[in-house]
């Protein structure tokens, strides 16, 4: 078990370009979340999944941006259309639900510059 | 008001010195809380967890927690240069965790 994977480490896009990020959770988790994070401020709640359900969405997840889980194991989170403002680091965690309230483990981020 | 208020520093101690850091939360209903480290360009790195009112030490470091007045620290104990980084405090809200902005805490040699 290596933790949770995000993959790429690093994207570089054009504006007005679609990209995708894909996050593989710890093996046994059936929880998954996505953050995003700006320079100077925490990571914010995005959106996640139970299994390959989405259960819920932040309000900052506007409607360029879409995540699916299929199969309950790896997560995309694809943003059509990117923005200036979409520059950020993507962060997934994932838990096991049964464990509670325990913190998450986050993977290492995809850092995302739009040019 | 933000959910989870904290200090954004930079907090400067020198090497051998204790390092405190300090978090507050307005949703009352939260019940688990959480200490992260956060290197520059890294992804947070859980240190700490607490659940109950009181102190909780592992090693170098000691989480303390106070429900009545929404109150969550984290001393550092004999602070290294290693130990400069953000540190993130965490609260469990009704769907994830919620994050306040950090604290940078520099440790000087």
């Amino acid at each position: 078990d290596t933790g949770v994977s995000q993959n790429p480490r690093h994207k570089i896009t054009k504006r007005g370009q679609n990209v995708t990020f894909r996050c593989d959770p710890i093996s046994e988790h059936n929880r998954l979340y996505w953050y995003r994070q700006t320079l100077g401020q925490g990571p914010e709640f995005l959106t996640y999944f139970q299994n390959e359900a989405q259960l819920e969405k932040s309000r900052l997840l506007s409607d360029r941006f879409s995540a699916e889980r299929p199969k309950g194991s790896f997560s995309t989170l694809e943003i059509q259309r990117t923005e200036q403002g979409d520059s950020a680091m993507y962060l997934c965690a994932s838990i096991e639900q049964e464990e509670g309230d325990n913190g998450y483990t986050f993977g290492s981020g995809t850092r995302l510059t739009v040019v | 008001q933000k959910e989870v208020e904290q200090n954004s520093g930079p907090l400067s101690v020198p090497e051998g010195a204790i390092a405190s850091l300090n978090c507050t939360y307005s949703d009352r209903v939260s019940q688990s809380f959480f200490w992260y480290r956060q290197y520059s360009g890294k992804s947070p790195e859980l240190i700490m967890s607490i659940y109950s009112n009181g102190d909780k030490e592992d090693g170098r470091f000691t989480a303390q927690l106070n429900k009545a007045s929404q109150y969550v620290s984290l001393l550092i104990r004999d602070s290294q240069p290693s130990d400069s980084a953000t540190y993130l405090c965490a609260v469990t809200g009704r769907r994830a965790l919620t994050f306040g902005s950090g604290t940078r805490l520099q440790v000087q040699p």
